[in-house]
């Protein structure tokens, strides 16, 4: 099994432009998590779907933050337009139908810099 | 709101040592806890889980968990420095939407953790 896939690993982009942070979760599981990770706030859940379905959204920041998950094997985390205090390491995860017991797989994580 | 704390750190420990790190968290209606490591610059990595009151031993790592005061936490036994990491307690916190069987995870900000050679 190849695990949660992020994509890209790194992105650097100018303030007002937008960014798309993409992930595959891994195969049969159910539930995908974006978390968004900084120094000062730790780990923050932004949205969660379970069944290809948003659940909750309410740790999204802002109207600017957008998520789909078209289909069971892939999900996009869109930023329009990106500001500077959007910089942060963003994750994606999955869980099997059970999490509350099994927890979550993390992604190796996108580094977003806006500058 | 659901909050987990945990010490910021960081804590140093001599190699060969016992590292113990502390959790805990305000929703009494949750069920099941996590512990995670992070490397600097890596993904956290599920190590520990545990649901009953008590203690839960894996290798060098036992997990210890005591509802009635919300305190979770993990002892490092014969501790190595490449046990330096950041250890993120986590909390599943039960959600209407399952019927409270299931939820989220509630992350801690972690605990920094060096161990001396």
């Amino acid at each position: 099994d190849a695990g949660v896939i992020q994509s890209p690993r790194h992105e650097v982009t100018e303030m007002g432009q937008e960014v798309t942070l993409r992930c595959k979760p891994i195969s049969g599981h159910n539930s995908l998590f974006w978390y968004r990770q900084t120094m000062m706030r730790g780990l923050e859940l932004l949205i969660y779907f379970n069944n290809n379905v948003p659940i909750d959204d309410s740790g999204m920041p802002e109207d600017r933050f957008s998520a789909k998950m078209p289909n069971a094997s892939f999900s996009t985390l869109k930023i329009q337009p990106s500001e500077p205090r959007d910089s942060a390491v963003y994750f994606c995860a999955s869980s099997s139908r059970d999490r509350a017991n099994y927890g979550y797989t993390f992604g190796s994580g996108t580094r977003l810099t806006v500058v | 709101q659901k909050e987990v704390e945990q010490n910021s750190g960081p804590l140093s420990v001599p190699e060969g040592a016992i590292a113990s790190l502390n959790c805990t968290y305000s929703d009494r209606g949750s069920q099941s806890f996590f512990w995670y490591r992070q490397y600097s610059g890596k993904s956290p990595e599920l190590i520990m889980s545990i649901y009953s009151n008590g203690d839960k031993e894996d290798g060098r790592f036992t997990a210890q968990l005591n509802k009635a005061s919300q305190y979770v936490s993990l002892l490092i036994r014969d501790s190595q420095p490449s046990d330096s990491a950041t250890y993120l307690c986590a909390v599943n916190t039960p959600s209407a939407y399952y019927g409270g069987s299931q939820g989220n995870l509630i992350f801690g900000k972690g605990t920094k953790l060096s161990v001396k050679p």
